[in-house]
Formats: structure tokens, C-alpha cells, sequence
């Protein structure tokens, strides 16, 4: 079974702060995808950060990184200088298989002024 | 990349009724999908809608509850039909659009569905 766990359903950090969402998941696929989205309150899902799982380099966006370790099946996202603006639900999500998403329960950030 | 619109962005439905949402792309696209987010839940997979054929079900929908249409490549509907309180959810439309490939997905923006 493929799953994709999020074991924090919250998170708080100061602006400007570093944060880091964990995220674990369960494939038997060798070739797949992992990403985090973000779902602000206005509810538009956003794509923020995306890595292969063939690429042994951590993706990087600006002020989001990944910490991707395949073996441990383990992605988390660290949001670095963290903005009033970071401040939604992320979910994490793995692609496998053609098209099929699945995502994990979610983690809702506050960032705190 | 892909400019989604859904309407309507929210309802409130009695039980027993039926609504249809749409979902348009400002660009040609090759897949849809439709996607279920229930109160404080992830998002789920309800189906692939396929441009003039039958969707395709992932496991636990059928389509006599969730009917879908996809006349063209750039707009789909999704009924939810006979509703009962349980279908309350957010109903997501994501896109591939055409020439990108199955790890470039776009979300619309939703459909808040309320069912009293």
C-alpha cells in the first residue's frame, strides 16, 4: 500500500524563523515523485516544492528546501525567514503510478507576528 | 501553466438533492481529475474524467453517486448526486495541461459544499 504520513498537525513559527515540516511516506516504487503543496484560506492549492526520487540532491525554491532521504522514506520542508504569508496547510504528496496522487492529512502552519 | 475556475465556489444543498460543479481550463489540457477534501481530511482521488468516454472510478466512488462529464479539453463536470450530510466537502478539479507531464498538476480552487 502506498501512503503518505504527516504526523503534525500543527506547527507554529516566529517570522523570520526556520521551520521544518515532517513527512514520511511508503512506496514500493522505485520511481516516483514527492512534493509539498500549500493550501492557503482562500483554498487554491499551490505547488511549492517538487523532487524526484531518482535525484539525490535536496530540491530547493527560494526560501523552501528539502531534506529528501530515500532509504528512510522521509521528506520533510524547511521554510527558511518565514513571512506572515507562509502562513496555510501543507500537504505533502507522493506520485506514483501514472497521475494518481496521494496526499498526506495535511499540517496547518501558523506564523506568529 | 493553468488558470482553473470552479462554480459554483459554494453551496448550501438539502439532503436528497443533486449538484452539479463546473470546472473550466483557460488552456487545453490532457488530464482532469476531481479530488474530494473532507472537513479536516487530506485530499482523496474521486476520479479521471476522460475526454468522451467514460470517468475512470478510483476505489469507494461509483458513478450513479458521482456522475461526471468531459465534452472537451477544457472543461469537466462533477454531479454529486442524492446528498446526504456526509458529502460535505471541499470538490477539487486538478489539471495536466497538454505538453506537460503527469508530475505538473494544477488545482482549481474548489467548491465548498454544504449539506444540511
Amino acid at each position: 500500500a502506498q501512503t503518505v504520513t504527516q504526523s503534525q498537525p500543527e506547527m507554529s513559527v516566529q517570522e523570520a524563523e526556520t521551520v521544518t515540516l515532517s513527512c514520511t511516506y511508503d512506496t514500493s516504487e522505485s520511481d516516483y515523485y514527492l512534493f509539498w503543496y500549500k493550501q492557503p484560506p482562500s483554498r487554491q492549492m499551490i505547488l511549492v516544492i517538487r523532487q524526484e526520487a531518482y535525484k539525490q540532491q535536496n530540491a530547493t525554491e527560494n526560501r523552501f528546501s528539502v531534506n529528501f532521504q530515500k532509504a528512510a522514506k522521509s521528506f520533510s520542508l524547511k521554510i527558511s525567514d518565514s513571512q506572515l504569508g507562509d502562513a496555510a496547510m501543507y500537504f505533502c504528496a507522493l506520485l506514483r503510478g501514472t497521475y494518481k496522487y496521494i496526499f498526506g492529512t495535511g499540517t496547518r502552519l501558523k506564523v506568529l507576528a | 501553466s493553468a488558470v482553473i475556475s470552479q462554480k459554483p465556489s459554494r453551496d448550501i444543498c438539502q439532503r436528497g438533492t443533486s449538484l452539479t460543479i463546473q470546472c473550466q481550463v483557460d488552456s487545453q489540457v490532457t488530464m482532469m481529475f476531481w479530488y474530494r477534501q473532507q472537513p479536516g481530511q487530506s485530499l482523496t482521488l474521486i476520479a479521471t474524467a476522460n475526454q468522451g468516454s467514460e470517468a475512470t472510478y478510483e476505489s469507494g466512488f461509483v458513478i450513479d453517486k458521482f456522475p461526471i462529464s468531459r465534452p472537451n479539453l477544457t472543461f469537466s463536470t462533477l454531479t454529486v448526486s442524492n446528498m446526504s450530510p456526509e458529502d460535505s466537502s471541499i470538490y477539487l478539479c486538478s489539471v495536466t495541461p497538454r505538453g506537460q507531464t503527469q508530475e505538473t498538476q494544477y488545482f482549481g480552487p474548489g467548491t465548498r459544499l454544504l449539506v444540511l
